[in-house]
């Protein structure tokens, strides 16, 4: 069955700083997905990760994929106050549309 | 066009009470999925819908139960309520087979004091 891990679980950043969050799955995974959620909010999509080598960039934030290694990480370049939210990796459990989540990340970006 | 829509958005129960949450999914999307959040587990797959039928099912028990409408809608029902169920109710639509984006609703809010 398909574990996700991730790391940190909670991350105190100042702004202007760079950081990388990992996520970790146990088994093959279709593709990896990253979410990120305001307090008391919804999980809005950030990115979905189809293939080993994949690479997506949005603003500040660039996700990247290693099948061979089973992570994926999350980076975070010259962080600003907006970027404050818990951030969730999920992979999807074979042959299923069952996605499996980490614990997910706080990220607090200090002035 | 139109997101994931869940109805009630926020809930009071008591426990041993019943509940039915209602999900409509993304115009289109054939395939409604639920997730239970709550701080201590995280967030947790309830089971999965396409095409009326239900495909997938998580490690909760008998006491939570879904359906989907022909209109692609869903909605799960929560039967002898206990104080662990309170939590934030989460459902993801996608086309289903050969897609890959889901989209997650507001979420429902439930609480059972």
């Amino acid at each position: 069955e398909l574990k996700v891990e991730q790391n940190p679980l909670f991350l105190s950043m100042q702004e202007g700083k760079n950081y990388t969050i990992y996520c970790n799955y146990s088994t093959t995974s279709d593709r990896l997905y990253w979410y990120r959620q305001d307090p008391g909010k919804s999980l809005e999509s950030l990115f979905v990760l189809l293939s080993n080598g994949a690479v997506k960039q949005e603003g500040r934030l660039m996700a990247s994929l290693d099948t061979k290694a089973r992570l994926s990480t999350l980076h975070i370049t010259a962080a600003v106050h907006d970027l404050s939210a818990t951030y969730f990796c999920a992979g999807i459990q074979g042959g299923s549309e069952k996605l499996v989540f980490g614990k997910g990340t706080k990220l607090t970006v200090n002035p | 066009k139109a997101g994931v829509t869940q109805t009630p958005r926020y809930l009071i129960k008591t426990r041993g009470q019943q509940v039915t949450l209602s999900c409509s999914p993304i115009s289109g999307h054939r395939s409604v999925s639920w997730y239970q959040q709550t701080p201590g587990q995280g967030l947790q797959f309830l089971f999965e819908y396409f095409s009326e039928t239900q495909r997938n099912k998580g490690n909760f028990p008998g006491r939570f139960s879904g359906r989907q409408f022909s209109n692609s809608r869903s909605e799960m029902n929560v039967s002898t309520l206990e104080l662990g169920d309170s939590a934030l109710y989460l459902c993801a639509s996608s086309f289903g087979a050969g897609s890959w984006e889901q989209y997650f609703g507001p979420g429902t809010r439930l609480t059972v004091t």
